[in-house]
């Protein structure tokens, strides 16, 4: 199966600042998603982006299949968004939904 | 509509024990999945259903560990015996199909004494 490597493992903002959430992948990918996992541990889904470009809100979201990455750009962080952030991907021939170890997020005040 | 339903949200047990987790996916949803995850961790696939059969169970330690799926349905997942390393959150997810959007339920917080 793919392997999922996510940078930056942690990641602490000031309320108002832009980030950019990178998820590499080992192999290229036909299904790829992000989450928002929240304190009580529920995993939110925010993106289903095999490839382009979505936004929704201050989130937005870039799959460039064939260099087997994804970018997800959060602008004017807001101290909700704190949490941990996942990317999760199947490759082609494997129809597993395999998960990064996440983005640690933290927006202070 | 609806979303993915487990049960329980929260169960403590001892050591040696055995213990089942419920999971009712989205209505019309083929694929079923079960993942671990370990407190900072990512979610970790245990078992993979398309319908009621076993597309990928590699990575369920199946000498404590089974999950069933009958009718196609609702799905179970028990540890017997459960070891201190199993605590965990449990977390089921269902999609329309393979290679399709999936979306997990709130989870089960699992904690062995």
């Amino acid at each position: 199966g793919i392997q999922v490597e996510q940078s930056p493992p942690d990641l602490i903002l000031q309320e108002g600042a832009n980030s950019t959430l990178r998820c590499n992948f080992s192999d290229s990918v036909n299904n790829l998603q992000w989450f928002h996992q929240n304190p009580w541990g529920q995993l939110i889904n925010l993106f289903y982006i095999p490839s382009g470009t979505k936004q929704n809100g201050r989130l937005s979201a870039t799959t460039v299949a064939t260099e087997r990455y994804s970018l997800l750009y959060i602008s004017s962080s807001q101290t909700t968004d704190s949490g941990v952030y996942f990317c999760a991907g199947v490759s082609g021939g494997y129809n597993k939904l395999i998960f990064g170890a996440g983005t640690r997020l933290a927006v202070h005040p | 509509e609806a979303g993915v339903a487990q049960s329980p949200r929260y169960k403590i047990i001892e050591k040696r024990q055995s213990v089942a987790f419920w999971c009712n996916p989205i209505s019309g949803h083929a694929t079923l999945y079960w993942y671990q995850q370990i407190l900072g961790q990512g979610p970790k696939l245990l078992i993979q259903f398309q319908n009621n059969g076993v597309v990928d169970d590699s990575q369920l330690p199946k000498d404590r560990f089974s999950a069933e799926r009958l009718k196609g349905v609702d799905s179970t997942l028990k540890i017997q015996p459960a070891k201190l390393e199993d605590s965990a959150v449990y977390l089921c997810a269902s999609s329309f199909q393979e290679n399709t959007e999936a979306f997990f339920g709130q989870g089960t917080r699992l904690t062995v004494v």
